[in-house]
């Protein structure tokens, strides 16, 4: 089947941990990307990659990174610096200018 | 920058009610449009998409949506909702081109479908 993952479903984090959020694409996608989903506040973009060894900040960076160094495969860390970590996060993929999505990833820091 | 406004943040409508969620934009060109479905705790689905060509178009469960240029909108219409369409609807633009597309979305409208 092809698709987009994401591991784990829920995540339990205590404060001040780093943790990795998984995205992987079998669609052979060259554009990969990740939103953070707050209540009331939509889609808001973090991180987005075109194509493999590059990346590019998205709307609210600032305590996250990511790599990119496989086309399948574009992981999310929410580093310690993220203030107010807890959120649903989105991975999508897309070419020609459609993104499609992963079920997403709910993580509560405690 | 791009922006995207949904007006409505939530719509309540009866079962067999037609609908119409609104979409405006702000961008100097036409920009690609989508409209996404997402259920509770789950990802985004697309529903259908703009690119060119013509201005109404149709997309899955009923669905179908009309750019208009001169009102920079691009609203989501069914002309009979299911109890199954209640969720929540985003609207998204992306600009065409470039090595940095992305997409903006607009902060959704939750519906709700009274039996």
């Amino acid at each position: 089947d092809g698709g987009i993952t994401q591991s784990p479903k829920y995540l339990f984090r205590k404060e001040g941990q780093n943790v990795t959020l998984s995205c992987e694409q079998n669609l052979n996608h060259d554009a990969m990307y990740w939103y953070r989903q707050d209540p009331g506040q939509g889609l808001r973009l973090i991180y987005y990659s075109q194509i493999v060894n590059d990346f590019q900040k998205g709307d609210i960076a600032e305590g996250y990174s990511v790599s990119r160094e496989k086309k399948e495969s574009f992981p999310l860390t929410v580093t310690s610096a993220q203030k107010n970590p807890t959120a649903f996060y989105l991975c999508a993929s897309g070419n020609s200018g459609t993104e499609f999505f992963g079920p997403g990833t709910r993580l509560t820091v405690l | 920058a791009q922006s995207v406004t949904q007006p409505d943040i939530h719509i309540t409508v009866s079962e067999g009610a037609s609908l119409e969620l609104r979409c405006n934009y702000s961008y100097g060109a036409t920009p690609y449009l989508f409209w996404y479905v997402q259920s509770p705790g789950q990802g985004l689905q697309l529903l259908l998409k703009y690119f060119s060509g013509d201005t109404l178009v149709q997309g899955i469960k009923g669905f179908e949506a009309e750019f208009k240029r001169s009102q920079s909108s691009f609203n989501l219409r069914k002309p009979s909702v299911h109890w199954s369409d209640a969720a929540e609807y985003f609207c998204a633009v992306g600009i065409s081109g470039g090595s940095n597309y992305k997409l903006t979305f607009g902060k959704g409208t939750l519906l709700t479908v009274n039996p």
